[in-house]
């Protein structure tokens, strides 16, 4: 059964350095997500992202992310300048449709110090 | 804007007992509604969604959920619970508009008790 991954499955960094977490959707998906998910809080959406372009963000997404698909398999989310309040696990997802079912990939557990 | 509601946050039943599990959404449309399930350390897998039709859906490991629309309910329930489903329970909504995020509830931890 086909499934997202994602890597690495763990990453500690030091605060104001740049994080890209990778992920690779379901082959034939169209549709691709961010989530986060504080230690012990409810999972955030950050950001859906469909031909090419962000879709839509949240108020979490500012400039300090991006996204990218850079090619026909990857899908990765670049912090440009790690803050402690960004350690989380961030999950990706993939859909082959707008509003269908998102499948999710294991997590990326980031830890900036 | 959209939103759910998990009122528990802890639950804990004995093995081979009843459940059911809380979930209250805030929709202007039709929702799209899901259960995912996290064990420890793991992602979000699919146990069960509800998108239009037979108000009673079917899901993976015996559970079930029931949309009531009266209510703006979607309650979990599986008839006889198993110590493997310790994990945490989300309830989760689509929008159908726009970038089809998905509005988490807060989730419940089970506890299954031998």
């Amino acid at each position: 059964e086909p499934e997202v991954t994602q890597t690495p499955s763990h990453q500690v960094t030091q605060m104001g350095q740049e994080v890209i977490l990778r992920c690779v959707p379901i082959s034939n998906h169209l549709y691709f997500y961010w989530y986060r998910q504080i230690l012990g809080q409810k999972v955030e959406f950050l950001v859906s992202f469909y031909n090419n372009e962000i879709s839509e963000k949240s108020e979490i997404f500012d400039d300090q992310f991006s996204v990218e698909r850079p090619d026909g398999s990857n899908f990765t989310l670049k912090i440009r300048s790690t803050k402690l309040e960004d350690s989380a696990m961030y999950f990706c997802a993939s859909s082959n449709a707008g509003a269908e079912t998102q499948y999710f990939g294991p997590g990326t557990r980031l830890l900036v110090l | 804007a959209q939103s759910v509601t998990q009122p528990d946050i802890h639950i804990t039943v004995s093995e081979g007992a009843s459940l059911e599990l809380r979930c209250n959404y805030s929709y202007g449309a039709t929702p799209y509604l899901f259960w995912y399930v996290q064990s420890p350390g793991q992602g979000l897998q699919l146990l069960l969604k509800y998108f239009s039709g037979d108000t009673l859906v079917q899901g993976i490991k015996g559970f079930e959920a029931e949309f009531k629309r009266s209510q703006s309910s979607f309650n979990l329930r599986k008839p006889s619970v198993h110590w493997s489903d310790a994990a945490e329970y989300f309830c989760a909504v689509v929008s159908t508009g726009g970038g089809n995020k998905l509005t988490f509830g807060t989730g419940t931890q089970l506890k299954v008790e031998l």
